[in-house]
């Protein structure tokens, strides 16, 4: 079945460095979501790609869907504390539309 | 607006128990996904419901069922409780409606312990 992998499992760095995490789907997505998960809590929803090739940005955080539309990016410039937590991609399954697929997330760790 | 409600927050029971969870959606969505989500496993799909209907189903066993009302607040159940089902179990609701799915909005979830 269809499978979404994230890259990778954990990181830790310092405040200041940069941060990516990198989504690869073994399917054709027609659309690529993210969302974080701080210590204890539950998802919440970050953003939403859908064309190939899409670059968004929120603030620090930018956002690229693949060409192909099988792999995004989540790049996070000059970590803060806040930044802390696991990071998930998720896709539609191709099976059904109504099932959203996730990664197993990156877990980043931010030293002050 | 409030959130996704989830209750209870955090349950114990033992092998062979049944649970029910229940989950409260944002108010005008009409889908509901729940999910089980273990430090191994990750995020992992159950079912999802749209106006009482359930619309895909996740690989899990028979033991998980869920149900939807005509208020959209929905219930899962996991009978014959096994060790192995501990983990958070989170609801989310979403305003999609016939497409593919849109954003998901997840309650605190259901923390369960299975002893």
């Amino acid at each position: 079945g269809q499978q979404v992998m994230q890259i990778p499992q954990y990181q830790h760095v310092q405040e200041g460095e940069d941060f990516t995490t990198y989504c690869n789907s073994s399917t054709t997505l027609s659309n690529i979501q993210w969302y974080k998960q701080r210590p204890g809590g539950h998802p919440v929803f970050l953003i939403q790609l859908v064309k190939s090739g899409e670059v968004k940005k929120q603030k620090r955080l930018t956002f690229q869907f693949g060409e192909a539309k099988k792999n995004s990016s989540l790049h996070i410039t000059a970590t803060q504390t806040t930044d802390v937590g696991t990071y998930f991609c998720a896709g539609p399954d191709s099976n059904s539309g109504y099932a959203l697929n996730f990664g197993k997330g990156t877990s980043l760790l931010v030293t002050p | 607006k409030a959130g996704v409600t989830q209750t209870p927050r955090y349950l114990i029971k033992t092998r062979g128990q049944q649970v029910t969870l229940s989950c409260s959606p944002i108010s005008g969505h009409r889908s509901v996904s729940w999910y089980q989500q273990t430090p191994g496993q990750g995020l992992q799909f159950l079912f999802e419901y749209f106006s009482e209907t359930q619309r895909n189903k996740g690989n899990f066993p028979g033991r998980f069922s869920g149900r939807q009302f005509s208020n959209s607040r929905s219930e899962m159940n996991v009978s014959t409780l096994e060790l192995g089902d501990s983990a958070l179990y989170l609801c989310a609701s979403s305003p999609t409606t016939d497409r593919v799915t849109e954003k998901l909005f997840f309650g605190s979830g259901t923390q369960l312990s299975v002893l």
